[in-house]
């Protein structure tokens, strides 16, 4: 079946660390994988996708590589600020459905 | 383009009570609509989701029940909520699998 295993939380970093948020997941087929991000009392937003093999998507300076040899799509920014501080969603579809980690807080502090 | 909006975005109602939570999409024809539920400090939770009018697929058993009466309107609901009904509800569509869910900005739902 379809899966996302993702990084437990919580995370804090201060301002201008890097990040690096993990994840991998197990899927039938060749699944697009996505990272979902939420601030406060928000809905998801889409931070951005990768919808095949090697293919690396990238948004407000974070990027992940759709690695199929290590079923990881593992989210990275080089430098956070405090306006990142939110939990973020790793995510692959699946058929008519998406499955989502579990999320992992990111608190950045000045 | 496409929009989907939800409503309201808080509720306290008192146990026992029904609900009725509306999400609409707009811009788009035969969207994929889903329901999630996220419980204070988890992950989401799939309630239902609908490929079409009338389809509705449930994924956990509860006292909420969803229905879609038009092919892009998409409506939670319960005859009498739970205190363990309370969280953060949100709806989502998508169309092809490779463009993502676009999710609603929520309803925090808190029974009393």
């Amino acid at each position: 079946g379809n899966s996302v295993t993702q990084m437990e939380g919580p995370v804090t970093l201060s301002e201008e660390a890097f990040l690096t948020i993990n994840c991998t997941y197990t899927a039938t087929g060749y699944p697009s994988l996505f990272w979902y991000v939420q601030y406060p009392g928000e809905g998801l937003q889409l931070l951005l996708k990768a919808t095949k093999a090697d293919d690396k998507g990238s948004n407000k300076g974070f990027e992940a590589t759709y690695r199929k040899e290590t079923t990881s799509f593992h989210l990275e920014k080089g430098s956070v600020q405090v306006s990142d501080s939110a939990v973020y969603f790793c995510a692959l579809s699946g058929g008519n459905q998406f499955y989502f980690g579990t999320g992992t807080s990111l608190t950045v502090i000045p | 383009s496409q929009t989907i909006h939800q409503w309201p975005a808080t509720l306290v109602q008192p146990v026992g009570s029904p609900l009725s939570l509306e999400c609409t999409v707009e811009g788009t024809s035969n969207p994929n609509l889903y329901w999630y539920r996220q419980a204070a400090g988890r992950g989401l939770q799939l309630l239902f989701y609908s490929v079409g009018i009338g389809q509705i697929s449930s994924e956990v058993p509860q006292n909420l029940s969803a229905s879609r009466p038009q092919d892009r309107q998409f409506i939670l609901s319960s005859k009498k909520l739970l205190l363990s009904d309370s969280g953060f509800y949100l709806c989502a569509w998508s169309g092809f699998s490779n463009y993502g869910y676009t999710f609603g900005s929520g309803t925090r739902l808190t029974v009393v």
